[in-house]
């Protein structure tokens, strides 16, 4: 049982350049999220899919765009990188249910954009 | 607005002092849960806790304490006879109830976060 795994744990992008972040999970959990973590900024979503199929907007979710492959799956795509994307993310999943679950997170990838 | 306010940027302390961490907390809903992560060095996020709205007991796990009170709206988190294991970024974050809003709404509200230094 890994949890949620992340590749690649580190990138070094040029300005411009495309790649994408791929999450998996193996809980079987509904829910799965993409964060950023910037320093003294704590982690702020930029986007999350509640169920197979759906993706919905997070506070911080220009320029980057996601795909919910199956359930496993949740991949972040940064079309055009920036220098402002660099950034630690931070992918994570939860159950759902009739109170909230807590968030098993990734063990992040950092990203350097140049 | 939900918010989530943790005044202490960065603490230090020594070896088995007691330390308690603030969490300051806003929001205009009724129910919500609060929680508690560790982030050590290494990086990855570690959950401490879950804390429902409705629930005000205070709870204790080993050397951790956690304080929830509604009428001053934190939820603060002590560590008792501190260690070195436990030098790590804590944050606190806020969720919204899902039942309120229908949809998910369980993106999690972050604060800032409080480095622990402890040293031997």
């Amino acid at each position: 049982n890994a949890g949620v795994t992340q590749t690649p744990k580190f990138q070094v992008l040029k300005t411009g350049q495309s790649m994408t972040l791929q999450c998996a999970q193996d809980m079987n959990h509904n829910s799965m999220y993409w964060y950023r973590q910037d320093p003294g900024m704590g982690l702020r979503l930029i986007y999350y899919s509640a169920s197979e199929g759906t993706t919905d907007k997070g506070e911080v979710p220009n320029g980057y765009n996601v795909s919910r492959l199956n359930k496993r799956e949740f991949s972040l795509r940064l079309e055009s990188a920036a220098p402002s994307q660099t950034s630690v993310y931070f992918c994570a999943s939860s159950e759902v249910g009739a109170s909230p679950y807590e968030q098993y997170f990734g063990p992040g990838t950092r990203l350097t954009v140049t | 607005a939900q918010k989530v306010t943790q005044a202490q940027t960065e603490i230090s302390v020594v070896e088995k002092e007691d330390v308690t961490l603030d969490c300051v907390y806003e929001t205009r809903d009724t129910t919500y849960y609060l929680f508690w992560y560790k982030q050590p060095p290494s990086g990855e996020l570690v959950f401490l806790i879950r804390r429902n709205s409705f629930d005000e007991q205070n709870e204790i796990s080993g050397r951790y304490s956690w304080n929830f009170q509604k009428s001053t709206s934190s939820f603060n988190f002590t560590i008792t006879a501190s260690q070195v294991v436990d030098s790590a970024v804590y944050f606190c974050a806020l969720r919204r109830s899902e039942w309120d809003y229908g949809g998910s709404q369980g993106n999690l509200i972050f604060g800032k976060g409080t480095k622990l230094s402890v040293k031997p």
